[in-house]
């Protein structure tokens, strides 16, 4: 079956970078997305890769998949703390009107 | 566009009574998800249409909840009778043929 896991928690300092991991299990994932909520707010779509890719970067975010490995991970550059909220990631297998499966999400606290 | 729409955005009820949860999905988009978000479960996916028509109903709780796509620009989640188990934020997201999914703000749902 589908499965998405995630560390539940990270705290970095201002400035710092921060790495947040993702592993999925189901290998037919062809599109795989880093989503971000902010208390009270709906889930909004950060970025998202083909499975095809190893890397996409997007100014201050960086991902990485390793395919092999089922090993997703999101880098945010200098970290603000705007950036303190929970990130999810989140699995879409290729086909069509298939559904994203999503981890239970990680929330990111961002001290300054 | 002005996004996937849902309403209400708070709902408080009585155990017992029934609830419906609407959604406008983006203007061309094609399929359509609803899901649950608790503290205890995460985001769970309860159903999804692609053109109108369920494609996945087996995240649904249980026969209290149904759920309609009668045309392309509306859905709607009813819960009947509700109970005080079903308090949560529910989630509407659409999609088009591609990879992005939008989300709308959700609906907190509260029984008492």
């Amino acid at each position: 079956g589908e499965d998405v896991e995630q560390s539940l928690f990270l705290s970095v300092r201002e400035g710092d970078s921060s790495v947040i991991n993702c592993t999925y299990t189901d290998s037919s994932s062809t599109y795989l997305y880093w989503y971000k909520q902010e208390p009270g707010a709906g889930l909004q779509l950060l970025t998202y890769i083909f499975s095809n890719m190893d890397m996409k970067q997007d100014q201050r975010l960086t991902v990485l998949l390793n395919k092999k490995d089922k090993h997703l991970s999101l880098r945010i550059a200098d970290t603000q703390t705007g950036d303190s909220a929970i990130y999810f990631c989140a699995e879409r297998a290729n086909q069509a009107g298939t559904a994203l499966i999503f981890g239970k999400g990680t929330t990111l606290s961002v001290s300054s | 566009d002005a996004g996937v729409i849902q309403s209400p955005r708070h709902e408080v009820t009585e155990m017992g009574q029934e609830v419906t949860l609407r959604c406008k999905p983006i203007s061309g988009h094609n399929s359509l998800f609803w899901y649950r978000q608790t503290m205890m479960r995460g985001l769970e996916l309860l159903i999804y249409f692609n053109n109108n028509v369920p494609i996945d109903d087996s995240g649904m709780p249980e026969d209290r909840f149904s759920a309609k796509m009668p045309n392309a620009s509306f859905s709607t989640l009813k819960i009947q009778p509700s109970e005080p188990r079903d308090s949560a934020v529910y989630f509407c997201a659409s999609i088009h043929r591609g990879t992005e999914a939008f989300f709308g703000q959700g609906t907190r749902l509260t029984v008492v």
